[in-house]
């Protein structure tokens, strides 16, 4: 079993729509969750961090962590074709490990 | 304020020579990571240092792989000799650790694309 587990898609969803894209990870001691995007070419850029339970609302993305399911979502409303992206999951592992997942191509069709 | 910066940002070179990539980390941060990022592995971590000292370098994949943190504000890869399936790639990462619990963003830099041929 991978660490962190992502669909690699792509996702397709079409301008205006919600995007919802998924991660599970196995190490039940993490404790700091990040999502980062990546466009082609381009280095990984931070979204959004999560640390507690529950949602996290940042403009446009939601973060929802459930640590108890070891699950962690990114929703994007109102989704841009600028969102066309790499959508790349970060789990902690132990004091400084951060594992990424192989990440998620989202495709928003104007 | 500048962020991570690495050079050089593309490099072609010739199996069995050697390949220097060097970072700089965002100022005043104390954890320095070294990623390899390939379509089929996706990111993969090489080694970590935290205040200059590396702490774990299990993910450095052969001994052609070596790095150095001489100071705080400079790092180094080295691949000798190189193989084209060295071929990728690699990013380097700072981030502030202040210790146990929670952890602090990684900022990336914009990678250095290494192709040998």
């Amino acid at each position: 079993q991978k660490e962190v587990e992502q669909n690699s898609g792509p996702l397709s969803v079409p301008e205006g729509a919600i995007a919802s894209l998924n991660c599970t990870y196995s190490d039940r001691g993490s404790q700091s969750f990040f999502w980062y995007r990546q466009y082609s070419g381009k280095s990984p850029e931070l979204i959004m961090s999560i640390y507690s339970n529950g949602d996290k609302e940042d403009g446009r993305f939601t973060a929802q962590l459930n640590k108890a399911s070891q699950y962690v979502s990114l929703l994007i409303r109102d989704s841009q074709p600028s969102d066309s992206a790499t959508y790349l999951c970060a789990v902690t592992l132990g004091t400084y490990k951060y594992i990424f997942g192989t990440g998620t191509r989202l495709k928003v069709l104007a | 304020d500048a962020g991570v910066i690495q050079s050089p940002r593309h490099e072609v070179t010739e199996m069995g020579q050697e390949v220097t990539l060097r970072c700089k980390p965002i100022s005043g941060h104390n954890s320095l990571f070294w990623y390899r990022q390939t379509m089929m592995r996706g990111l993969e971590l090489l080694i970590y240092f935290n205040n200059n000292v590396p702490i774990d370098d299990s993910g450095m994949p052969e001994d052609r792989f070596s790095a150095k943190m001489p100071n705080a504000s400079f790092s180094t890869l080295k691949i000798q000799p190189s193989e084209p399936r060295d071929s990728a790639v690699y990013f380097c990462a700072s981030s502030l650790n202040g210790g146990q619990g929670r952890r602090e963003t990684q900022y990336f830099g914009p990678g250095t694309r290494l192709l040998v041929l």
